[in-house]
């Protein structure tokens, strides 16, 4: 079983629209990730929640609404798409707030990935 | 200057190379360095963490240099499997987040 799982992988829609993205962690952890990664490669951290606790919000537009219904999941809605939000969103989890292995088997795991394309 | 920066490459090498990579980071008081490999159109995973004191994974090697302010990681015997960008973690944010640079591309050839 996949231990970071998120859906749609692939997303294609029009600006202007709303969609979802939805992640499901099933490693326990108490620290849930919403990445970022655009056309040149930057990895950059959207939002973060620590048993459904909202611990980090960068700079991102308002349209962006993370939602954490209980530890095990965060979901990501975009409202209004528009062309610049085209990118790779990576959900991830670890299972304290900063996702480094300071002890074996700490470390911050990543989903697949959701490839969203705005036309 | 940017938090942590790498080069991007590509690194074009042929199998059995040497190839080493740096990056370097702004914040002289991080304390968390790590290495990640991302295939292609793959999610990011941990391929090692950095020690002070250095440390080895059987063909890997990291270093962290603290007054230079950089990391860096030595694959020796490229195998074609190497192929792969290499993201660097240097610090954290204000919040413990991870702080990536932008990845080095390597390219493995026979």
């Amino acid at each position: 079983d996949t231990a970071v799982s998120q859906t749609p992988k692939y997303l294609v829609t029009q600006m202007g629209n709303d969609k979802s993205i939805k992640c499901e962690q099933n490693l326990g952890h108490d620290t849930m990730y919403w990445y970022k990664q655009d056309s040149k490669k930057f990895l950059k951290i959207m939002f973060s929640y620590n048993n459904k606790e909202l611990i980090i919000n960068e700079t991102v537009p308002n349209r962006f609404s993370p939602k954490s219904p209980d530890k095990a999941h965060l979901n990501l809605h975009i409202n209004s798409l528009e062309l610049g939000d085209s990118a790779v969103y990576f959900c991830a989890s670890s299972q304290d707030r900063g996702g480094a292995p300071r002890i074996p088997g700490n470390t911050i795991y990543f989903g697949e990935g959701s490839w969203l394309t705005v036309v | 200057r940017k938090e942590v920066e790498q080069d991007p490459g590509p690194f074009n090498v042929p199998e059995g190379a040497t190839v080493a990579f740096n990056c370097t980071y702004s914040n002289s008081a991080s304390q968390s360095f790590f290495w990640y490999r991302q295939d292609c159109r793959k999610e990011p995973k941990l391929l090692m963490s950095v020690y002070s004191s250095g440390n080895e994974d059987g063909r890997f090697t990291a270093q962290l240099n603290r007054a230079s302010q950089y990391i860096s990681l030595l694959i020796r015997d490229s195998k074609l499997s190497d192929s792969a960008t290499y993201l660097c973690v240097g610090g954290r944010g204000s919040q413990g987040n991870l702080i990536f640079g932008k990845g080095t591309k390597l390219s493995v050839k026979p």
